[in-house]
Parts: structure tokens; sequence; C-alpha cells
């Protein structure tokens, strides 16, 4: 099946940095990729929709000038949380999808943010 | 709020058992999908279901849908303890561009 990788894995940083993820689709072109947010023993819920070449969609509630999404290319979406606070430590996972197809997920990112 | 909700919230069954997870959900929807995730891991698909099916099979797996209902079942048979993880639902429903919508999830621990 279709691969998608995160970067990096697990990353700890001091509040007020920012801390870039990255989401690349492996070995197949997704015009379409979406960032997840999950706190613990709970579900995912989507942060935004990221199509190349435009603008993401951000859903209700969610930041846009904190997580800041760009996606260059057909293989690579990256999402940069700004200004990390506390409260933004979470596990983030993003999914990328093919005309058509279903959505295949990366490994997830785990940000701590101290 | 939330589309896709399972129950129960947490199962723990005998390794050898059958496992049964329901999903119900609010909107009309394109297909329903199950996700298995282990404990800090990304997700895994386990199946998609389209609308238009009432029962799908893929080895050990067989899902349900009622979209009268609008529910749906996962039935994992012969449980292993490798099978222990999180369960979850997510629909992509209609018009939302492919958007999928998760519930909250069920935790299945299997005993060996």
């Amino acid at each position: 099946g279709a691969v998608v990788s995160q970067h990096p894995s697990r990353v700890i940083c001091k509040s007020g940095t920012s801390v870039k993820i990255e989401c690349r689709s492996l070995d197949f072109q997704a015009t379409t990729m979406f960032w997840y947010r999950q706190f613990p023993k709970q579900s995912l819920m989507l942060m935004a929709t990221s199509n190349e070449g435009s603008k993401a969609t951000y859903e209700q509630g969610v930041e846009k000038d904190k997580f800041l999404i760009n996606h260059a290319s057909l293989t690579l979406s990256t999402l940069t949380v700004t200004s990390a606070h506390p409260e933004d430590s979470s596990f983030y996972i993003c999914s990328a999808m093919a005309p058509g197809e279903t959505q295949y997920f990366g490994p997830g990112t785990r940000l701590l943010v101290l | 709020s939330q589309q896709g909700e399972e129950d129960p919230q947490a199962l723990s069954i005998q390794e050898g058992e059958n496992a049964t997870m329901n999903c119900s959900y609010k909107t009309s929807i394109n297909n329903l999908q199950w996700y298995r995730q282990n404990s800090g891991r990304g997700l895994v698909h386990l199946i998609l279901i389209r609308s238009n099916e009432r029962e799908k099979h893929s080895g050990r797996l067989r899902v349900t849908l009622d979209t009268s209902k609008k529910s749906s079942s996962l039935l994992i048979t012969a449980s292993r303890a490798a099978d222990t993880a999180s369960y979850f639902c997510a629909t992509d429903a209609a018009g939302a561009n492919s958007k999928l919508t998760f519930g909250k999830g069920i935790t299945l621990s299997v005993r060996p």
C-alpha cells in the first residue's frame, strides 16, 4: 500500500519556539493532505485540509496563524506550530490522499512543549 | 457534534474469543472506514465499506453497514493478543470533500 512518512517522529522544544513537522507521500502524488491532532486517550481531530498549491482550509477553532501549513509539492506538506506552548503538546498525524483514493496516514509526530 | 460514536468504549476479552465493536453516525455518508491504532503509533487502515455495501470481509475482520440505522459493526474473529489496540471508525460524509470524521475509539484488550 501507499506509504506516508512524517519527520520528526518526536520533538521536545521550549515554550515560545516554533516547530516544523513534515509529511511526505513516498510512492504516490498526494493532491490533498490532512493534518490531525490527537490528545492522549482521545480521538483524532481534523485541523486542516491542505491542497497542493493553494491555501489550507482550517477547521473551526484552529488558528491558522498558529498552525501554518504549506503544501508546496504533490509529495510534501509541512505543519509549523508557531510560538508553541505546553497546551500544544499533542500527537500530530498527517494523511495523504490521491484523487479518488482513501487517506493514507503517517506514523505521527509527538510534540512535547516544555 | 462528533460523527462516529463507537461502543463499547472499552472491551476486554480472552484470546480466541470474538470481539464486536459498534459505530453509529449522524449524517449521510459516502463510506465508512475502520482503523486500528497501537499505543502511541499511527493509524492502520483496516477496511472500507461503501454506502451501497452491507457487508465486507477481510481475513478475520467482518464489517457490516446499516445505512437505515446509521450504524456499522466491526467483528474480529478468533482474537489474538496482537489485536490489542484502539479501534476507530471514521466516516466520509457526503459532500464533505473526503474529510474523515473519527469516532472516539474503542480500546480492545485481548488477554493471552
